[in-house]
């Protein structure tokens, strides 16, 4: 019951450039988040966006959000070598007992010394 | 401060052998998780519980149960390991309704040989 889907499965960026990975769902969501995992390792929580918002930042962080072509993207600005990892987008709908969460296959990016 | 726990990062078990995973929460959060994550398939989800004693069946629950004796344990057990269980297993916690986004655990590494 794959949701969201990440583009591009990888990226390869220059220390310093931006990188902007996308995430496209298919269904009604509540909010959207995204997550990264350093290899190996879980995934730690980035960032979320609720339904109603548009745009959203935290630090180097931007995540934008267009319901009515259900995408979103993270934006990374002025990337650091520490920011290879792989990136996931979930779309999370509510429900009575437990939110259902689905992960997309995520974005791999690595940082180009 | 860690928050979610799981008990080995690596793990080498024979075919046929009862594997127990363990992970323990300590955000009083109502809803755990399994996920295994294996190369170019993502993250899918094998059981959830969201409460003590409760559980329902993810995506792929085939070869698997859990346990939740106690609101901050989720156990997960392979009853008769087999080589196609070697992966990547991920416990995850949340409180639902918040859209907190899920807290993971680092993440054992199962091989089945």
């Amino acid at each position: 019951s794959q949701q969201g889907e990440e583009d591009p499965q990888a990226l390869s960026i220059q220390e310093g450039e931006n990188a902007t990975m996308n995430c496209s769902y298919k269904t009604s969501i509540n909010n959207l988040q995204w997550y990264r995992q350093n290899s190996g390792r879980g995934l730690v929580h980035l960032i979320l966006i609720r339904s109603n918002e548009r745009e959203k930042h935290s630090g180097r962080l931007r995540v934008t959000l267009d319901t009515s072509k259900k995408s979103s993207s993270l934006l990374i600005t002025a990337s650091r070598a520490a920011d290879t990892a792989s990136y996931f987008c979930a779309t999370v709908l509510f429900s009575n007992r437990d939110d259902k969460i689905i992960f997309g296959k995520g974005t791999r990016l690595h940082i180009l010394p | 401060d860690v928050k979610v726990t799981q008990s080995s990062r690596y793990l080498v078990k024979r075919t046929g052998e009862k594997v127990f995973l363990e992970c323990v929460q300590d955000m009083d959060h109502e809803n755990m998780f399994w996920y295994r994550q294996d190369p170019g398939l993502g993250l899918r989800l094998i059981y959830f519980s969201y409460d003590v004693k409760m559980k329902e069946k993810g995506d792929i629950p085939e070869g698997y149960s859990v346990s939740r004796e106690k609101k901050e344990r989720f156990s997960l057990i392979l009853e008769s390991a087999s080589t196609n269980q070697t992966s990547m297993y991920l416990c995850a916690s949340s409180s639902p309704g918040t859209g907190d986004g899920y807290t993971f655990g680092s993440g054992t590494r199962l091989t089945v040989v």
